[in-house]
């Protein structure tokens, strides 16, 4: 069965670095990836969007990139800050709308000052 | 442009009661979704609609929950009778796009405790 996995652990990190977070997915070939962010209480946000065919996708300090042999999708937020603190979600899709939205269980970014 | 509105934000209900939500999504969009969101995990596909047809419900528990999409705009989704391990958030999203490649909008959730 198809199967998304996010970092587990928490990640901690210093305001001003990158954070890196990861998204890999098996017995899947998605189409589409999507990334939100989600606050505790709040339904998630939207982030970005990369295809199959996009290595990777920028907008202002955050970065996505996907890798169809690896399997795997990497977010980054260069000069964090401790408003980026939150819980972001990983959500692979296929072409049609039958192709369910399955989302990850997450990784809780928290940046220190 | 109003977001996804969600309705009641907590609820608290004893096991074997019934509970109902309400979900009224953006203005337009054709398709709705209904998650359920365990404290510690990633939102979990309960049932897509398109417009009022439904896409997907392969992860509805069907001999307890239900959901309807009446005229293609409101949906309700309701649990008869409810388990404890029905505790969650229930997310509500909407999306005016037929195919994945469009970005879902979120409500804040009702929040179910079930003792």
């Amino acid at each position: 069965s198809q199967k998304i996995e996010q970092n587990s652990e928490a990640l901690n990190i210093q305001e001003g670095k990158t954070a890196t977070l990861t998204c890999n997915y098996t017995n899947y070939s998605p189409a589409y990836l999507q990334w939100y962010r989600q606050d505790p209480g709040r339904g998630p946000v939207f982030l970005l969007l990369i295809r199959e065919n996009e290595k990777e996708k920028r907008k202002e300090r955050l970065k996505v990139t996907f890798d169809t042999t690896l399997k795997q999708s990497l977010f980054h937020i260069t000069a964090s800050q401790p408003a980026d603190s939150a819980t972001y979600l990983c959500a692979p899709s296929g072409y049609s709308s039958a192709s369910k939205i399955i989302f990850g269980s997450g990784t809780r970014l928290s940046i220190r000052p | 442009e109003a977001g996804v509105a969600q309705s009641p934000r907590y609820k608290i209900i004893e096991k074997r009661q019934s509970v109902a939500f309400w979900c009224n999504p953006i203005s337009g969009h054709a398709t709705l979704y209904w998650y359920q969101q365990i404290l510690g995990q990633g939102p979990k596909l309960l049932i897509q609609f398109q417009n009022n047809g439904v896409v997907d419900d392969s992860q509805l528990p069907k001999d307890r929950f239900s959901a309807e999409r009446l005229k293609g705009v409101d949906s309700t989704l309701k649990i008869q009778p409810a388990k404890l391990e029905d505790s969650a958030v229930y997310l509500c999203a909407s999306s005016g796009a037929q195919a994945n490649n469009e970005k879902l909008f979120f409500g804040s959730g009702t929040q179910l405790s079930v003792l």
